[in-house]
C-alpha cells in the first residue's frame, strides 16, 4: 500500500462545478504539499500546509491530522484548471517528499 | 528568468548511449534532488544532495549517477542508457529544514 494515496485517479467536471481531490497518507507528517501539473508543462506548487486550511482564489486546501486526510477543492472550475494535481507529504522522520499518484482533472467547457 | 532550470528540455538518444542532464537553480537553495516520472506512477526520487559534498541514493538510482558540481548545479548522468529510462526527468530544489519544493520544467528523455 502506497503511504499517499490520492482519489480520484480521473476525474471530468463541467464548467462551473465544485471539485474536490482527496488525499489520505499513513505516516506522520510536518506538511502537505498539494501541486499542479499542466500538460506538457512543469510542476508548481499549490499549497504547503501542516493544519486547518488555506485559500488562493478559487482553490483552498485542507487538512485533518488526526485523520491523516487532506483535501483539495476547486471552486467555480474552468477549463484552464483542467492538470494533473498530486499531492505530497513531507515526513516527520525524513527528509524526503513522499508523492501521490496524482489525480487528472479535465473540466469541459 | 526561471529559478529552476534544465536542460536539454528533450533528447532523443539511442541504447547504450552516455546522457547528462543538467540542472542550474538561482534560489540558494541547499537541497536539490533529481526524479522521473513515468505514467500511473507518479514521481520517484532518482538521487538527492543537500550540499555539494552530500549525495544520496532515492529509490531508483540503479542505472543512474549524480554530480554537484556547485550549490546551484546538481547534473544527472545515465551512463548506457537503456528503453526503460524513457521518462520525463524533473529536476527540484528546497531551502534546507523544510519548506516548498520548487521544479525545473522537466526533460522528456527518450531512449531508442
Amino acid at each position: 500500500k502506497n503511504e499517499v494515496e490520492q482519489s480520484p485517479q480521473n476525474l471530468t467536471a463541467q464548467e462551473g462545478e465544485f471539485i474536490t481531490i482527496n488525499c489520505s497518507y499513513s505516516v506522520g507528517i510536518s506538511a502537505l504539499h498539494w501541486l499542479q501539473q499542466h500538460p506538457g508543462g512543469g510542476i508548481v506548487s499549490l499549497f504547503m500546509l501542516s493544519s486547518g486550511k488555506k485559500k488562493h482564489g478559487r482553490l483552498i486546501a485542507t487538512i485533518n491530522i488526526q485523520e491523516k486526510h487532506s483535501s483539495l477543492h476547486i471552486t467555480a472550475s474552468h477549463p484552464r484548471d483542467s492538470a494533473v494535481y498530486i499531492c505530497a507529504v513531507s515526513p516527520e522522520y525524513g527528509n524526503k517528499l513522499v508523492f501521490g499518484a496524482g489525480t487528472i482533472l479535465r473540466v469541459k467547457s | 528568468d526561471a529559478d529552476v532550470t534544465q536542460t536539454p528540455r528533450n533528447r532523443i538518444t539511442k541504447t547504450g548511449k552516455r546522457i547528462m542532464l543538467e540542472c542550474s537553480q538561482t534560489k540558494g537553495h541547499d537541497r536539490m534532488y533529481w526524479y522521473r516520472q513515468d505514467p500511473g506512477l507518479g514521481l520517484r526520487l532518482i538521487y538527492y544532495s543537500f550540499d555539494v559534498k552530500d549525495i544520496n541514493k532515492g529509490e531508483i538510482s540503479d542505472g543512474y549517477s549524480v554530480s554537484r558540481q556547485a550549490q546551484a548545479k546538481f547534473s544527472l548522468s545515465l551512463e548506457s542508457a537503456i528503453p526503460n529510462q524513457t521518462a520525463l526527468y524533473f529536476c527540484a530544489t528546497r531551502r534546507g529544514g523544510g519548506g516548498e519544493q520548487f521544479f525545473g520544467p522537466g526533460t522528456r528523455l527518450t531512449v531508442l
